[in-house]
């Protein structure tokens, strides 16, 4: 299956400091979808990407597919940012089938 | 708007009792998935379906068993539990049909611990 890998492992900041999550995958992907799981476990939609560029808030992302790579951006971050950040992808041979998830960064925001 | 149910949240059993999690899936959607968590770890895939037929499988289980029903609801039945079974397990549910995005959405979760 396809390799997915996110950096950095871990990343510890003082709110109010902006960071870059990466994802990198191995093959071309249908799907690209980052997600936050909050100390509760629930894991949030933040963005479906397969390509191009999206902002919500103080988040934006892009994906260069041909490249095949996306960013997590974090603006002015809050310690209610908090939590584990996955990236996902369903490769560009299946339409019904499985995400692959990398192994998540976690960012951890002070006050 | 709606979004996928799963229940119960959080649920007890014990080593080698069985254990029935149930999902709802956005209306209108096609496509069910279910995702096994353990502690620390990524969601790993178990298996998928779509209109009420298996569309793909993962490592899921010969005791773990599943099917989605004429409403669309799904049901994974785990059996023998193990203390490995301990997880989170997560139901996501996608508009497959002609033209649309893959998106995957997800519920809640429900958090099974085997003691």
């Amino acid at each position: 299956g396809i390799q997915v890998e996110q950096s950095p492992p871990d990343l510890i900041l003082q709110e109010g400091a902006n960071s870059t999550l990466r994802c990198n995958f191995s093959d071309s992907v249908n799907n690209l979808q980052w997600f936050h799981q909050n100390p509760w476990g629930q894991l949030i939609n933040l963005f479906y990407i397969p390509s191009g560029t999206k902002q919500n808030g103080r988040l934006s992302a892009t994906t260069v597919a041909t490249e095949r790579y996306s960013l997590l951006y974090i603006s002015s971050s809050q310690t209610t940012d908090s939590g584990v950040y996955f990236c996902a992808v369903l490769e560009i041979r299946s339409t019904l089938g499985r995400l692959y998830f990398g192994r998540g960064t976690q960012l951890t925001v002070w006050p | 708007a709606a979004g996928v149910i799963q229940s119960p949240r959080h649920l007890i059993k014990e080593k080698r009792e069985t254990a029935t999690l149930k999902c709802y899936p956005i209306p209108r959607h096609d496509t069910v998935y279910w995702y096994q968590q353990g502690p620390g770890q990524d969601p790993q895939f178990l298996i998928s379906f779509y209109e009420k037929m298996q569309s793909d499988k993962g490592s899921i289980p010969d005791r773990f068993s599943a099917q989605q029903f004429s409403d669309y609801h799904s049901e994974l039945n785990m059996s023998s539990l193990e203390l490995g079974d301990s997880a989170l397990y997560f139901c996501a549910s996608s508009l497959v049909r002609q033209g649309n995005t893959y998106e995957q959405y997800f519920g809640p979760g429900t958090r099974l611990t085997v003691t």
